[in-house]
């Protein structure tokens, strides 16, 4: 099975621009989360669509969103990009749905946004 | 609000030296539990995961982990450690309510193993 895949891969942006992101998860997942990572704040979730609908989202300003296709395949939006905006933006997928076990989440390589 | 907290920031070792890295989380609910590794100019892979059961798991590479309910804890540790475990490692729990995937994430381990 192809893992998770997101283009492109790395993105140079200027202030004020705006960017859109694409994941595509395993075959089969229905759940599509994404995080930003950056050296000083690590870590931080985005958004995570199931079934085409947002079922949460973390905290992030407005200019930050997305939303995910029938096919399951998801895009996040930027815009009025800011400096601190550059990050590193990855895309998990997961089966999801009533048991925990569909819970573990698989990460695609990332899409490393620079902004200018 | 959840959180979790990786005690060591950078970790240097010798190659065959014990690794143990401390992870505590704060969640009142069920909860799933997950290691994750990067390795240089990788992306994230998963490590292990704890979701119910044994409470000692095992994963990949030789690595295990301990699920201490009353401690709030899940601590990752190998036996030895080789230098092709040089990595950044970041503790990840989900609060299990069905509703959502959201992880919270570690601030993350760098591991420096030295030949």
């Amino acid at each position: 099975k192809a893992g998770v895949t997101q283009t492109p891969r790395y993105l140079i942006k200027t202030r004020g621009q705006q960017v859109t992101l694409s994941c595509s998860p395993i075959s089969g997942h229905r759940s599509v989360s994404w995080y930003q990572q950056t050296p000083g704040q690590g870590l931080q979730f985005l958004f995570e669509y199931f079934s085409e609908t947002q079922r949460n989202k973390g905290n992030f300003p407005g200019r930050f969103s997305g939303r995910q296709f029938s096919n399951s395949r998801s895009e996040m939006n930027v815009s009025t990009l800011e400096l601190g905006d550059s990050a590193l933006y990855l895309c998990a997928s997961s089966l999801a749905g009533g048991h925990r076990s569909y819970n573990e989440q698989f990460f695609g390589p990332g899409t490393r946004l620079t902004v200018l | 609000a959840q959180s979790v907290s990786q005690h060591n920031h950078h970790v240097i070792l010798s190659e065959a030296a014990s690794l143990e890295l401390g992870c505590n989380y704060s969640y009142g609910g069920t909860v799933n539990l997950f290691w994750y590794v990067q390795y240089p100019g990788q992306h994230l892979q998963l490590l292990l995961k704890y979701f119910s059961g044994d409470p000692l798991v095992k994963g990949i590479k030789g690595f295990e982990a301990e699920f201490i309910k009353s401690k709030f804890s899940f601590n990752l540790r190998k036996p030895s450690v080789q230098w092709s475990d040089t990595a950044e490692y970041f503790c990840a729990v989900n609060g299990y309510g069905g509703a959502t995937n959201k992880l919270i994430f570690g601030t993350g381990t760098l591991l420096a193993v030295q030949p």
